[in-house]
């Protein structure tokens, strides 16, 4: 099980740009999130998923959009990326039934907006 | 809206000592995970707690849960090197708000 992955690892972009983040799991769960983490500073939930076709806002939304058209994937889209979105970008995922507190995280995307 | 406090913000530790870092929510959490992100990596999941009072060991860490259910500890014995790294407590389960963490460097 390759677990949760992540693309691509770095980006620069400069304001304006849009990008989509990629991420995939193969562990068949159903809860899927992104977080962002600024320096010093605890992750912040994104969006959230627990299911393909089912997502919801959490702390900070704004300036994101999600989809989940399949249980493996769940990208997360910069629509006109800002500065403040300048960040490193976690994705993770756990499963909703049976042992459902352990929650596994990707490897991160560090971005850069200019 | 709810928020998750940690302290100490560092902790620095000499080899073979013991330290705690606390976590502390404005509401009352169902439950609360604790994870380590080392230097430049993901953060991994340690354990959740999710009884009032509840502790639980792993090796030379001990969580434990408050009985109000609104603060947390990590205590680890004998600190190693292995040990370096970024501590946060979340909570809860499903919408996870994340303490700011504690950093802990271990010297020699």
């Amino acid at each position: 099980n390759a677990g949760v992955t992540q693309t691509p690892k770095f980006q620069v972009l400069k304001t304006g740009q849009s990008m989509t983040l990629q991420c995939a799991q193969d562990m068949n769960h159903e809860y899927m999130s992104w977080y962002r983490q600024d320096p010093g500073m605890g992750l912040r939930l994104i969006h959230y998923s627990v299911g393909a076709g089912i997502t919801d806002q959490g702390e900070v939304p704004n300036g994101y959009n999600v989809s989940r058209s399949t249980t493996e994937d769940f990208p997360l889209r910069l629509l006109s990326a800002a500065p403040s979105q300048t960040s490193v970008y976690f994705c993770a995922s756990s499963s909703l039934f049976g042992r459902t507190d352990t929650q596994y995280f990707g490897p991160g995307t560090r971005l850069t907006v200019l | 809206g709810q928020q998750v406090m940690q302290i100490p913000q560092y902790q620095h530790v000499q080899e073979g000592e013991d330290f705690t870092t606390y976590c502390n929510s404005s509401t009352t959490l169902s439950n609360i995970q604790w994870y380590k992100q080392r230097p430049g990596g993901h953060p991994v999941f340690l354990i959740q707690l999710v009884k009032s009072g509840e502790v639980k060991k792993q090796k030379r860490l001990t969580f434990q849960f408050g009985e109000a259910k609104k603060n947390s500890s990590l205590h680890i014995t004998a600190t190693q090197t292995t040990d370096v790294g970024t501590y946060f407590c979340a909570g809860p389960w499903g919408k996870l708000q994340f303490g700011a963490g504690t950093q802990v460097v271990v010297t020699p």
